[in-house]
């Protein structure tokens, strides 16, 4: 399984531009790269999924340089609503069969707290 | 996610008492997950199936059991409850064939279970 390291916590201003970035040293050839918010109380929520360079689509942009040994999550002037807890992830899952599921993990998150 | 629905939403028991959570998807995929959430530990998952007639462990199954009643329906069990599976449950659904990104799961809105 590849390891996933990213910041416990970070704070932000209102309207300022917030990048979490994510280690991931044992990354597998055929894994991608995906982010995941979460809202108290509720479900992850799919943000953004990359294999290499940039990926952005209307919520964020996903930097992923050539080794992709890390990964930075780029949310764009934020805002209050954006306080949330933010998960990378690392593997791969399409034409696996179910024996060898298990390489996508989630860690313990970036608590992101937008400050007003 | 409205398509992925989880019941109860709350339950409170007591140690030793049988207790099934329920899910169910509209969305018509053949992947379904449970997973558990502790304060400081992120998501862990449970079991996962990825078709009616297939069923797998996850990284946290002792305690725990589950049955797929159809492509729509995932129930976890908890045979004998225990304090320390007192958590919040997620469900979770994919089918990277149609959404076409892997790793993308859709999740419910969880049930949040207190075991005295």
């Amino acid at each position: 399984l590849a390891k996933t390291t990213q910041p416990i916590s970070m704070d932000s201003y209102e309207g300022q531009e917030v990048n979490i970035t994510c280690s991931h040293n044992n990354i597998a050839t055929n894994d991608y790269i995906t982010w995941y918010q979460q809202f108290p109380s509720q479900g992850p929520r799919f943000i953004i999924q990359g294999y290499k360079t940039k990926v952005t689509n209307e919520v964020a942009s996903l930097f992923i340089p050539a080794d992709r040994k890390s990964s930075t999550l780029s949310l764009p002037r934020v805002s209050l609503s954006d306080t949330a807890v933010y998960y990378c992830l690392v593997g791969a899952t399409e034409n696996m069969n179910s024996g060898g599921y298990q390489k996508v993990t989630f860690g313990t998150g970036t608590k992101l707290q937008v400050i007003p | 996610d409205a398509d992925v629905t989880q019941t109860p939403r709350n339950r409170i028991t007591k140690t030793g008492k049988r207790i099934m959570l329920e899910c169910s998807q509209t969305k018509g995929h053949d992947r379904m997950y449970w997973y558990r959430q502790d304060p400081g530990l992120g998501l862990r998952l449970i079991y996962y199936s990825f078709d009616v007639k297939d069923i797998n462990k996850g990284e946290i199954s002792d305690g725990y059991s589950v049955s797929r009643q159809a492509q729509a329906k995932f129930s976890l069990s908890l045979e004998s409850a225990i304090p320390n599976q007192t958590a919040l449950y997620f469900c979770a659904t994919s089918d990277p064939q149609t959404s076409g990104r892997d790793n993308e799961q859709f999740f419910g809105p969880g049930t949040r279970l207190t075991v005295l």
